[in-house]
């Protein structure tokens, strides 16, 4: 069955420096977003994308945010100087042809940032 | 924006009993509703969904139903097996348009058998 993978699975940063996140969505996905779980906490959505722009964005995703497709299968998530309130679960997930419909989730990136 | 509240927070079962996991949603263009297991370490899995112009459905033992006068969906899983144990998110969008996919906290199911 396809599934979303998502590397690293964990990443532990020193504050103010970038993390790059990576994903490879399912391959006939049109659809890409990522979200972010703290530990205990909903999931949140953070930002989607589709046919190299983005969509729709979550107040959370601000200027030290930023996203990518550099090629036809991986999506990256950026971030420029990291935060400690920054340390959390990031879900990358892609959908089909409908927006915001049957995602598919990667397993996630632990991110913390010291 | 769409808020998506669940209950309980916390949720246990005897083994072959029913669960019920309630959900209520704010946006009334909200027309899609899928629901999430969530194992430990893992990325949330779909396991059904309802779109708006269907009031139930189901699949083996989890059924989902919706109520959209009441802003209502509720999931429902029978004959309960230890490997229900998960976190179980609701959630609510607009598919197609520009309200993404929202989640309520969690329901922790715990399946004691």
């Amino acid at each position: 069955e396809p599934e979303v993978t998502q590397t690293p699975s964990h990443q532990v940063t020193q504050m103010g420096q970038e993390v790059i996140l990576r994903c490879v969505p399912i391959s006939n996905h049109l659809y890409f977003y990522w979200y972010r779980q703290i530990l205990g906490q909903k999931v949140e959505f953070l930002v989607s994308f589709y046919n190299n722009e983005i969509s729709e964005k979550s107040e959370i995703f601000d200027d030290q945010f930023s996203v990518e497709r550099p090629d036809g299968s991986n999506f990256t998530l950026k971030i420029r100087s990291t935060k400690l309130e920054d340390s959390a679960m990031y879900f990358c997930a892609s959908s089909g042809t409908m927006k915001n419909e049957k995602l598919f989730f990667g397993s996630g990136t632990q991110l913390s940032v010291l | 924006g769409e808020n998506v509240e669940q209950h309980p927070s916390t949720l246990s079962v005897q083994e072959g009993d029913s669960a019920v996991i309630k959900c209520t949603y704010s946006d009334s263009a909200s027309n899609y509703f899928p629901w999430y297991k969530q194992e430990l370490g893992k990325g949330p899995q779909l396991i059904i969904d309802i779109r708006s112009n269907v009031g139930e459905k189901k699949d083996q033992r989890i059924a989902v139903t919706l109520n959209k006068t009441a802003k209502h969906f509720s999931l429902h899983i029978t004959e309960t097996q230890p490997e229900d144990s998960a976190v179980y998110f609701c959630a609510a969008s607009q598919n197609s348009g520009n309200t993404p996919l929202v989640f309520g906290k969690g329901t922790r199911l715990s399946v004691i058998a």
